[in-house]
């Protein structure tokens, strides 16, 4: 059982490349989330997807997309990345109601 | 601006000590109070919850205070070991779906 799987785990991008991160999960969760971890700030939502077909806004959007592809995927996109997006991204997952929310393992993002 | 404020950032403890991490919120929205424990490469994983009609709960020498009207809670670890060294993370829940996160605490205890 594979849980929360993400890919890659480590990417370097120039600033100004795009790039998709990836994220599947075979818990049959109805709720997926992405996360950005920076030092002193803790984990700051980014984007989520309450059920396959929706997606909403969190804490820090501005510079990425999203897309729900299925339940089981959710990708996020930076379409030009910026040094400011370096930063260890995590992806999330969990039922309707259920209150854990199970994490990946990261990707860790360097834009130079 | 943080909705889920933690501290301290930092914290050194000698094994067999009480490690002790507090939050406070502003949000009365929130519902839920997890506390999730990372160690390095790996991604959060859950520890401890309470709900906010709860004052305390207890699971091994992991204790979750909580104050709903000083709109504060907080971690207590006892019998402080070396493998309880990570970083911890406490959140809130709003609503079925968001989860805000505080800043971390990375703990170190030393042997």
């Amino acid at each position: 059982n594979a849980g929360v799987t993400q890919t890659p785990k480590f990417q370097v991008l120039k600033t100004g490349q795009s790039m998709t991160l990836q994220c599947a999960q075979d818990m049959n969760h109805n709720s997926m989330y992405w996360y950005r971890q920076d030092p002193g700030m803790g984990l700051r939502l980014i984007y989520y997807s309450a059920s396959e077909g929706t997606t909403d806004k969190g804490e820090v959007p501005n510079g990425y997309n999203v897309s729900r592809l299925n339940k089981r995927e959710f990708s996020l996109r930076l379409e030009s990345a910026a040094p400011s997006q370096t930063s260890v991204y995590f992806c999330a997952s969990k039922t309707g109601m259920n209150t854990e929310a199970f994490f990946g393992q990261g990707t860790r993002l360097t834009v130079v | 601006q943080q909705q889920v404020k933690q501290s301290p950032q930092s914290l050194i403890v000698q094994k067999g000590g009480i490690s002790i991490i507090n939050c406070a919120y502003e949000n009365t929205a929130f519902d839920y109070f997890p506390w999730y424990q990372q160690f390095p490469g790996k991604g959060p994983a859950l520890l401890i919850a309470i709900r906010p009609d709860v004052s305390e709960k207890k699971e091994g020498r992991f204790t979750i205070s909580f104050n709903k009207s000083a709109k504060q809670f907080s971690l207590h670890i006892m019998d402080s070991q070396p493998g309880d060294s990570a970083t911890y993370f406490c959140a809130a829940r709003q609503g079925a779906q968001k989860l805000v996160f505080g800043q971390g605490t990375r703990l170190t205890i030393n042997p």
